[in-house]
């Protein structure tokens, strides 16, 4: 049964840096492209960085290109969000999914405040 | 980027009647590979999204025959044949075409 499991969300001042994780179980991450997609409270998806298959090449979202960092680690499993410079728009639940999003997390909440 | 607006925004359904959502994308979906990458996803309350329809029509596993996608192009729509308590949500429209991938606002269905 394919899993993914986020963690690493929480509060952060503006201007800091967290960064997530998502273990995978079930498949081998290599093998899919994988994405972040975040959900701002009561609003709509927005897919922030997503990596192909193999890790060659990597997609940002504008509003965060040079500040977040997409990445996998294959020993572990688990994919990454390296976040850094947070604002207050980013506060959101961040969501792993796989391929064009057949499966999903539970979310990981991360809030950017003072 | 690709605009995707959806129609409507909210819509009140009748248990066991049909019900339809509309999403138009600001371009073209169909890739150079002669792909449409479109999808369609519901998010029941408190729950993460749940992949329903992809490349246009093709219903994942697990997902009842009551939902079916249709379209082309620009114009797809996500029709339930009979409305069931387990499908109020929010339904979410999806391309995957050309980067950045985006949604739709989301349409929230109820009864």
């Amino acid at each position: 049964e394919v899993q993914l499991v986020e963690s690493g969300g929480g509060l952060v001042q503006p201007g800091g840096s967290l960064r997530l994780s998502c273990a995978a179980s079930g498949f081998t991450l290599s093998s899919s492209w994988m994405s972040w997609v975040r959900q701002a409270p009561g609003k709509g998806l927005e897919c922030v960085a997503t990596i192909k298959q193999g890790g060659s090449d990597k997609y940002y979202v504008d509003s965060v290109k040079g500040r977040f960092t997409i990445s996998i680690d294959n020993a572990e499993n688990s994919l990454y969000l390296q976040m850094n410079s947070l604002r207050a728009e980013d506060t959101a639940v961040y969501y792993c999914a796989r391929g064009s999003g057949i499966s999903w997390g539970q979310g990981t909440l991360v809030t950017v405040s003072s | 980027d690709v605009v995707m607006t959806q129609s409507p925004l909210s819509l009140p359904v009748t248990l066991g009647q049909p019900a339809s959502i509309s999403c138009r994308s600001s371009q073209s979906l169909v890739h150079s590979d002669g792909n449409t990458y479109f999808n369609w996803f519901q998010q029941r309350p408190g729950q993460s999204p749940r992949r329903l329809i992809y490349k246009v029509f093709n219903r994942d596993s697990g997902v009842p025959d009551r939902f079916s996608g249709s379209g082309s192009g620009t114009d797809f729509t996500l029709k339930i044949s009979r409305v069931e308590t387990e499908d109020v949500g929010v339904y979410f429209c999806m391309q995957h075409t050309h980067w950045p991938w985006t949604f739709g606002q989301g349409t929230k269905v109820e009864i």
